[in-house]
């Protein structure tokens, strides 16, 4: 079966700092990848996709970016955070080929940026 | 407007008790439509797909309405732990392939 994670769960950051989160899916070859934002009280902001390895698709400008690096492997980048990045991020994935239409989300990461 | 709008809520609800969300969608290209679930804290997750025809699962009922763009969720004999947010989700194909938009979520509390 198929398991998605995301490191760290919670963080806390000071303005100005740089951020990396990290998910990694198990068990599927070549998913589509994406990052979510939800900030609180608020639905959830689609960021980042991917389809492929080094193939990124941005959906807001923003402070922040995205890589792909391996196949089951997505990245989130920050070179220095502002107090607006302050959310819960969530790495989602949808695997092509069992045809389903729609995603399933890791446990995300909290980030606090003070 | 919001591409997908629900209220908030909350529902406050007693154990046993049947609720009923709704959720209207603004774009008439989109085709396919779920309900997620998500607890506090924690990450959503897939609850039902909402087929055209509309659809149970247990306790559960999803329903569409395609002319009038809205989605509906009914559960029957709510359970405490039916307590969570109710994410609405529209799927819309792009090029760039399976995009969900996400309503902000109407929260339910069931209570003795």
């Amino acid at each position: 079966s198929q398991t998605i994670h995301q490191w760290p769960a919670t963080l806390v950051q000071p303005v100005g700092s740089p951020l990396s989160l990290e998910c990694t899916v198990e068990g599927t070859s070549n998913p589509n990848l994406y990052w979510y934002r939800q900030a609180a009280g608020r639905g959830l902001q689609l960021l980042f996709y991917s389809v492929g390895i080094g193939q990124i698709s941005s959906e807001v400008p923003q402070n922040l970016s995205a890589s792909r690096p391996q196949d089951r492997q997505f990245i989130l980048s920050s070179k220095k955070l502002l107090l607006s990045d302050s959310g819960f991020y969530l790495c989602a994935w949808r695997d092509l080929g069992q045809g389903k239409e729609t995603q399933y989300f890791g446990p995300g990461t909290r980030l606090l940026v003070l | 407007r919001k591409e997908v709008e629900q209220d908030p809520g909350p529902f406050n609800v007693p154990e046993g008790a049947t609720v009923a969300f709704n959720c209207t969608y603004s774009n008439s290209a989109s085709q396919s439509f779920f309900w997620y679930r998500q607890d506090c804290r924690k990450e959503p997750k897939l609850l039902m797909s909402v087929y055209s025809s509309g659809n149970e699962d247990g306790r559960f009922t999803a329903q569409l309405n395609r002319a009038s763009q809205y989605i509906s969720l009914l559960i029957r004999d709510s359970k405490l732990s039916d307590s969570a947010t109710y994410l609405c989700v529209v799927k819309i194909l792009t090029g760039g392939g399976n995009k969900l938009t996400f309503g902000t979520g109407t929260q339910l509390k069931v209570e003795l």
